[in-house]
């Protein structure tokens, strides 16, 4: 049973860089499916931020391209996050999660919330 | 980006009562292989999105037969049979025919 973790810190600074990571367990990273990350602002909806396969290939949403890196590391079966040049409105819970043979997100982190402040 | 539109926005329904809810697309999600991308999720209280239904129609594994899911083209819709107490919390579509994937704004369910 793949499961996966988000971890990272909880509180960036304005400006600063967001970065968490997503472990996978239970499976492989380099399986055939893409692995993605979905934020959702409090109170608010699911916002697609981008997925990466395990060559290392990524798409991004448009929206936030300029600030996003999604990276993999597959010696340690893990996903990473970086977004740049924070404001409030990145405040949110910040979800892994696998593109399934579906196309569709089967398996998701419980997510982790992310604030950011001064 | 594809628009992804949901009514009601929250709904109130009584148990073993049916409930309906609408997605509609601003553009097609039929593709060229013949499958239809679109998808239902059920966002329980405190927990992560579950996938319930993918491609228009086929429930995920686990996920009870009293949901359902129809539509074609652009207009979609999710049925459950009969509302039980767990089915509450924000139900959402999402498209996957086109990068950015995106989702509906969400429809809460509440139980009477």
């Amino acid at each position: 049973q793949v499961q996966l973790q988000e971890s990272g810190p909880g509180l960036v600074k304005p400006s600063g860089t967001l970065s968490l990571t997503c472990a996978v367990s239970g499976g492989s990273i380099s399986s055939s499916n893409w692995w993605s990350w979905i934020r959702q602002p409090p109170g608010k909806g699911l916002e697609w931020i981008g997925e990466i396969y395990h060559s290392g290939s990524t798409n991004y949403n448009p929206s936030l391209k300029s600030r996003v890196t999604i990276s993999v590391d597959k010696s340690k079966n893990q996903f990473s996050l970086k977004l740049s040049s924070v404001t409030a409105a990145d405040t949110a819970v910040y979800y892994c999660a696998r593109n399934s043979d579906y196309d569709a997100f089967d398996i998701w982190g419980q997510g982790t919330m992310v604030t950011v402040s001064s | 980006d594809i628009v992804m539109t949901q009514t009601p926005l929250s709904l109130s329904v009584t148990p073993g009562q049916p409930a309906s809810i609408s997605c509609k697309s601003s553009q097609s999600l039929l593709h060229s292989d013949g499958k239809t991308y679109l998808y239902w999720y059920l966002q329980k209280p405190g927990q992560p999105p579950q996938l319930l239904i993918y491609e228009v129609s086929n429930r995920f594994s686990g996920v009870p037969d009293r949901f359902s899911g129809s539509g074609s083209g652009t207009d979609f819709t999710l049925k459950i049979s009969r509302v039980e107490a767990e089915d509450v919390g924000v139900y959402y579509c999402m498209q996957s025919i086109q990068l950015p994937y995106t989702f509906g704004q969400g429809t809460k369910l509440e139980i009477k």
